[in-house]
């Protein structure tokens, strides 16, 4: 079975300061690794995916995120956070599947990030 | 905004009752997940639709049930609902198994309100 888990419920952050959300996973094989942010009543919004390649991935408004792999983490960082960056935050995993298998996403909890003026 | 569209946005049911909710997925995307989001939690996968048939299911009882049409567009139908259904279910759509682009896309959800 697949798991993710973020272990801080709430990130606060200064305007213009680094911002770091962790994320660490457990998954048999190679996993796809994806983050998405959620506005209030609102659905999900992709941020960035990991699949194979750099471990270093750039996403949607100068979002970025870092797969370890022995560590097993994909944590988000951005290197000078805005007020409107303040949002919930989901890390997501699934494994490559074959055709026609479900694309089941596994999320963790979620982080509140609040970026304080 | 993504393609995806879900209708109704908001809903208030009685315990016991049936509701269907509904999800255009975005063009060119053949399979449609449905997602359940509980108050403070994060989403946890109900079901996917491939092809019109369910070819994956998470820890939810047979009461939650689905549908794919044609043109892709799908129907969640939970029965005898309860008070914990009330969440916030996702739609969620992505391009056809194979392709290299492997990232879903959700619609904006339905809250529902079992009261």
């Amino acid at each position: 079975a697949q798991s993710v888990a973020q272990p801080e419920d709430q990130v606060n952050v200064a305007e213009g300061n680094p911002l770091t959300v962790k994320c660490t996973y457990s998954v048999s094989g190679n996993p796809y690794l994806f983050w998405y942010v959620q506005y209030p009543n609102r659905g999900l919004q992709f941020l960035l995916k990991y699949i194979t390649g750099d471990n270093l991935v750039k996403g949607s408004y100068g979002f970025e995120a870092e797969f370890n792999k022995s560590q097993t983490s994909f944590h988000l960082k951005k290197p000078s956070a805005l007020v409107s960056d303040s949002a919930l935050y989901f890390c997501a995993v699934r494994v490559p599947i074959s055709s026609g298998s479900a694309r089941q996403l596994t999320f963790g909890s979620g982080t509140q990030l609040t970026v304080l003026p | 905004e993504t393609g995806v569209t879900q209708s109704p946005t908001h809903l208030i049911k009685t315990r016991g009752q049936q509701v269907t909710l509904r999800c255009s997925s975005q063009s060119g995307h053949n399979t449609v997940s449905w997602y359940q989001q509980a108050l403070g939690q994060g989403p946890q996968f109900i079901f996917q639709y491939y092809r019109e048939e369910e070819n994956g299911r998470g820890n939810f009882p047979p009461r939650f049930s689905g549908l794919q049409f044609p043109n892709y567009s799908s129907e969640l139908n939970v029965n005898a609902l309860e008070l914990d259904d009330s969440a916030l279910y996702l739609c969620a759509s992505s391009f056809p198994t194979g392709s290299s682009n492997t990232e879903a896309f959700f619609g904006q959800g339905t809250r529902l309100t079992v009261v």
